[in-house]
């Protein structure tokens, strides 16, 4: 069963513009994490936040979480044309080795030249 | 480099035949994961492993095997008796789930 459920499934922007993409989750979690799919490729990890955490950078990167409402949202700033691609949140359970995520099904955003 | 590698890039297989695709990975991690993802979604885990000689059984298991023998490699294989193999698999391998899932990239399997 899918954990995660990706707002929106699609998003086309302009070269410059923020993008922003929203994740619901079900239960509760340790840490909530952000992939990137160009493609026909493999996942990227992008950045990952704990459950006790409220926001996170990385460079033009910014998620934040909300466990009361079972949220994260990720923002992307100044966006490029190489941002095109899927992106997909999951969840996690304990931070030990072996530990399983739970993948929502992904927004695809489309940035414009 | 380190990383994970996956092959074929590409595998047809006709209905009936067990095909494994393979997984390797010079990361030194412990656990090791199979995923499948179908056009348009998201992924889902078909079987995933802790430790050597060790696995258990993901959301969608039924028709599918895996063996881990090895640290490095976590071969997959997709029996006859999987009704609708035709999709994009992925391999991936952690160490703490606080460093996130490092991912191959991927074998699109296709019945024919």
């Amino acid at each position: 069963s899918q954990q995660g459920e990706e707002d929106p499934q699609a998003l086309s922007i302009q070269e410059g513009e923020n993008a922003t993409m929203n994740c619901s989750y079900k239960t509760s979690i340790n840490n909530l994490q952000w992939y990137r799919q160009n493609s026909g490729r493999g996942l990227v990890h992008l950045i990952l936040i704990r459950s006790n955490e409220r926001e996170k950078h990385s460079g033009r990167l910014r998620v934040t979480l909300d466990t009361s409402k079972k949220s994260s949202s990720l923002l992307i700033t100044a966006s490029r044309a190489a941002d095109t691609a899927s992106y997909f949140c999951a969840t996690g359970g304990e931070e030990t080795s072996g530990s399983r995520l739970t993948f929502g099904e992904g927004t695809q955003l489309t940035v414009n030249p | 480099d380190g990383g994970i590698t996956q092959s074929p890039k590409y595998l047809f297989r006709k209905e009936g035949q067990n095909v494994t695709l393979s997984c390797e990975q010079n990361l030194n991690h412990d656990a090791m994961y199979w995923y499948r993802q179908d056009p348009g979604q998201g992924l889902r885990l078909i079987y995933y492993s802790q430790i050597v000689n060790d696995f258990q059984k993901g959301d969608i298991a039924e028709g599918y095997s895996v063996s881990r023998e090895k640290k490095e490699s976590f071969p997959l294989t997709v029996t006859s008796a999987q009704k609708n193999p035709t999709a994009f698999y992925l391999c991936a391998s952690s160490t703490t789930s606080l460093y996130g899932y490092t991912f191959g990239s991927g074998t699109r399997l296709t019945v024919v």
